[in-house]
């Protein structure tokens, strides 16, 4: 009901490639949110998305807050070596306050 | 430099015992949650309070876990006693309003032997 579906797993690709990465819900959502983790350390907020339709820009990324409220992406824009992470979703349903997350998107950037 | 702070940064301890992990919010910052991360699992909810209420804690095994919010300035998450199956890093994550954004510290990572 309330999981967060996030795809791929994991994503090789060369530097300089384009990246996207999605996150569903088959229930509606008030807030996503997109974190980057890296070892060792907790989970670091990249963009917060509150309405529907919305679009952000945090330098070479972008998210969009699904229209129907059940889904995001993450798009990534000339990657470079030091994007390599794990890049998780994160959204807070429509009837509840707490924030769940996705399983993560593991990505690594050949140089 | 506003950050969340956790202590201790690494813990190990034997099964049976008690383990007490501390979390400093953001200050200014009314909403507090305490995630465990496995491989296994991921990012899993174990609570989170509002105002220092708790609000949910369902995603936490009550029988051995508890979590409170003695003031505003500092959150506990005590586990006793410890199993090995705990060994996991434990993150507290602040933010400023429910339903928003918000933000982790550097985690606890606990090993029960």
């Amino acid at each position: 009901g309330q999981q967060l579906n996030q795809s791929p797993q994991s994503m090789f690709i060369q530097e300089g490639e384009d990246v996207s990465m999605n996150c569903t819900s088959s229930s509606i959502f008030n807030t996503w949110l997109w974190y980057k983790q890296e070892p060792g350390e907790g989970p670091v907020l990249l963009i917060a998305l509150y309405k529907a339709g919305e679009l952000t820009s945090n330098g070479r990324l972008t998210a969009q807050f699904g229209i129907t409220r059940k889904d995001s992406f993450l798009n990534i824009s000339a990657s470079i070596p030091s994007d390599v992470g794990i890049y998780f979703c994160a959204g807070t349903p429509y009837n509840n306050n707490d924030m769940r997350f996705g399983a993560g998107t593991r990505l690594t950037v050949k140089p | 430099d506003a950050r969340v702070t956790q202590t201790p940064r690494h813990k190990v301890t034997e099964m049976g015992q008690e383990v007490t992990m501390r979390c400093q919010p953001i200050l200014g910052h009314n909403t507090v949650f305490w995630y465990r991360q496995t491989m296994m699992q991921g990012l899993e909810l174990l609570a989170y309070f509002r105002n220092r209420a708790p609000l949910d804690d369902s995603g936490m095994p009550k029988d051995r876990f508890s979590a409170e919010m003695p003031d505003a300035t500092l959150a506990t998450l005590k586990i006793q006693p410890s199993e090995p199956r705990d060994s996991a890093v434990y993150f507290c994550a602040s933010g400023p309003r429910s339903g928003t954004e918000a933000f982790f510290g550097q985690g606890t990572r606990l090993t029960v032997v």
